[in-house]
């Protein structure tokens, strides 16, 4: 099992459309939770870290569910310039390590 | 500008012709890492490093080098490249790995082609 999980995607979806991506993890003592943008053939940017009572930055909602290893990533109204990859990435208690689910493709169209 | 910088952007070399490719930023940030990405595989971490002089390996550290003698510069050591190691690289910073909601700053990347 994948220490780091994602949908696989790729989805397609309408502009204004509300799109949600999951990922689940595998080490419940990981600390620290974010979701990742990355444009193709270019380096991933952060969008959120999430924190453990959820939080919403725009038109973007991360939720965290420790009990049950969940991210989630909500997208609303979408647009054009959201089609990119989503990577959810997740840190250890430490710190140190850093692991990346494989990505979620998402083609947002007109 | 805040930035994290990787020369070369592009390489193609042989199997077994020693290469680094180096990695800086401007942030005075503690921490650094290397990622390869490969398709299907996602980005893995490679080598991180603590602060100066403290490294340690990720999840794919065999046949790759790393060394963190000043605090902006973490340079990526290739000995003997072989063609497995063909991928798209990046390094990337943060203030530091305490603290929790801290994400990174990534290169641009480097894509390396061993033939």
């Amino acid at each position: 099992r994948k220490e780091v999980e994602q949908d696989p995607g790729p989805f397609n979806v309408p502009e204004g459309a509300t799109v949600a991506f999951n990922c689940t993890y595998s080490n419940s003592a990981s600390q620290s939770f974010f979701w990742y943008r990355q444009d193709c053939r270019k380096e991933p940017k952060l969008l959120m870290s999430v924190y453990s009572s959820g939080n919403e930055d725009g038109r973007f909602t991360a939720q965290l569910n420790r009990a049950s290893q969940y991210i989630s990533l909500l997208i609303r109204d979408s647009k054009l310039s959201d089609s990119a990859t989503y990577l959810c990435v997740v840190r250890d208690t430490g710190g140190f390590k850093t692991i990346f689910g494989a990505g979620t493709r998402l083609f947002v169209k007109a | 500008e805040a930035q994290v910088t990787q020369n070369p952007r592009y390489l193609i070399t042989v199997t077994g012709k020693k290469l680094t490719v180096t990695c800086s930023q401007n942030m005075n940030h503690e921490y650094m890492s290397w990622y390869r990405q490969d398709p299907g595989l996602g980005l893995r971490q490679i080598y991180y490093s603590m602060n100066v002089e403290v490294t340690d390996k990720g999840d794919v550290p065999e046949g790759y080098k790393v060394s963190r003698k000043e605090k902006r510069n973490f340079p990526l050591i290739l000995e003997s490249p072989s063609p497995n190691q063909t991928s798209l690289y990046f390094c990337a910073s943060s203030q530091s790995d305490r603290r929790d909601y801290d994400g990174q700053y990534f290169g641009p990347g480097t894509r390396l082609t061993v033939t």
